[in-house]
């Protein structure tokens, strides 16, 4: 059973960089899979914020391109999304999730991160 | 302006069927890319429902269906149930947004 779990601080200062990890459990991360991550503001719909290949190649949301990296550590079976200059409008739940060719087969959980001073 | 278009909410009876809609553009659907559909109960992650347009992963009961034509999807769901209250949400890619993946606002659906 192919399991993720997003990990990282709940809070992040405006102006700040908000970095998660997703680690990927019943599957290697080096499968011929791409790993996304996805955000939900509250009360609001889903966002793909942007994906990655094992090999470190990377997609982005083009609205969020500027602002996110995303990563990828082959040894531990996780991958990682940092985005800069957060502003309450990155107030949102983090999702972490496999890709099945273009739809997404398994999430994580979900992590609140509230941007706030 | 969403990418792709759903309607706010929807309702139906227990045993009822209901459908909802997904509309996009000739960047999206229309460009030939798959829509997928996924589910997200109250407080929980979404969860894949259909893939491929019209297929189910496993576990997903049939009453659960898919369909595509020219821009637009369509999810329908037939012996509603009290179970299926939940929020809906379509996705497909848009290569006008350099092959973004692009979800569509999502449907309440309210069984009464």
């Amino acid at each position: 059973q192919v399991q993720l779990q997003e990990s990282g601080p709940g809070l992040v200062k405006p102006s700040g960089t908000l970095s998660l990890t997703c680690a990927v459990s019943g599957d290697s991360i080096s499968t011929s899979n791409w790993w996304s991550w996805v955000r939900q503001t509250p009360g609001k719909g889903l966002e793909w914020i942007g994906e990655i290949f094992h090999s470190g190649s990377t997609n982005y949301n083009p609205s969020l391109k500027s602002r996110v990296t995303i990563s990828v550590d082959r040894s531990k079976d996780q991958f990682s999304l940092n985005l800069t200059s957060v502003t309450a409008a990155d107030t949102a739940v983090y999702y972490c999730a496999r890709s099945l060719g273009a739809a997404l087969d398994y999430w994580g959980q979900g992590t609140l991160v509230t941007v706030s001073s | 302006q969403p990418v792709l278009t759903q309607p706010p909410s929807v309702s139906g009876a227990p045993g009822q069927r209901v459908t909802i809609s997904c509309t996009g553009s000739s960047s999206n659907i229309g460009a030939g890319y798959d829509v997928h559909w996924y589910q997200q109960l109250p407080g929980t992650a979404p969860k894949l429902l259909i893939y491929g347009n019209n297929n189910r992963p496993s576990g997903v009961p049939d009453r659960f269906s898919g369909s595509k034509s020219g821009i637009s999807a369509s999810l329908a769901i037939t012996g509603l149930q009290a179970e299926d209250e939940a929020d809906y949400y379509c996705q497909s890619y848009d290569r006008s947004l350099s092959g973004s993946r692009v979800f569509g606002e999502g449907t309440k659906l309210t069984v009464l």
